[in-house]
């Protein structure tokens, strides 16, 4: 059982666009939600995190939206960037039990 | 900062081996954790280590097999090999108590081939 979604496998962007990341959860008692990037041979990087009293929470470049009712977080990156390309999973866990992760989606930003 | 650090990057092994691998998490941080990633699979979680003692673990079997030692250095031990045990294997250290509300910070991984 998927309890954490990411629907899309992949995603292509042009440079200087926004990128639209999004992923789905069943579980309604997750209460963290992270995004993590990942380089091909590298381990995957942290890039921001959301906890489920707020709805939206930015860092730069990166913005993660939650809506709770839908059972739906995103990740917004703008503008996009050539070294965004890598794929990009995100993470929930429940009261600070073991994260678990999304298959994730492959981000391409083309010039 | 050192970061997290995996030995060896990668293993070619037989199928009914046994392997050990082994992680090193940044110095101060009490709290490890392993995931295999498979295609299409992400990342499943494996199980955590905290201050010696195994606090989480995921759905493996029980071929799968960790430990951490008291300077936080961590392994994880695969027994009787199977093909389908071929895949990265990740580690993740953090500084909290609790890994799942605060970042990891990712090794680079150890890429296991079994033939």
């Amino acid at each position: 059982d998927q309890q954490v979604k990411q629907n899309s496998p992949s995603l292509s962007v042009q440079e200087g666009r926004i990128s639209i990341l999004n992923c789905d959860y069943t579980n309604s008692m997750f209460d963290y939600f992270l995004w993590y990037k990942k380089y091909p041979a590298e381990g995957p990087t942290f890039l921001i995190s959301i906890s489920s009293i707020k709805d939206k929470n930015e860092d730069g470049r990166f913005t993660v939206f939650l809506n709770k009712s839908a059972k739906h977080l995103s990740l917004h990156i703008v503008p996009s960037q050539p070294g965004d390309s890598a794929v990009y999973f995100c993470a929930a866990s429940v009261n600070t039990d073991k994260l678990i992760f999304g298959t994730g989606t492959r981000l391409q930003v083309f010039p | 900062k050192a970061g997290v650090t995996q030995t060896p990057r990668y293993l070619i092994k037989t199928r009914g081996q046994q392997v050990t691998l082994s992680c090193s998490p940044i110095s101060g941080h009490r709290s490890v954790s392993w995931y295999q990633q498979t295609p299409g699979q992400g990342l499943q979680f494996l199980f955590e280590y905290f201050s010696e003692t195994q606090r989480n673990k995921g759905n493996f079997p029980g071929r799968f097999s960790g430990r951490q030692f008291s300077n936080s250095r961590s392994e994880m031990n695969v027994s009787t090999l199977e093909l389908g045990d071929s895949a990265l294997y990740l580690c993740a250290s953090s500084s909290t108590l609790a890994a799942g509300s605060y970042e990891q910070y990712f090794g680079p991984g150890t890429r296991l081939t079994v033939t």
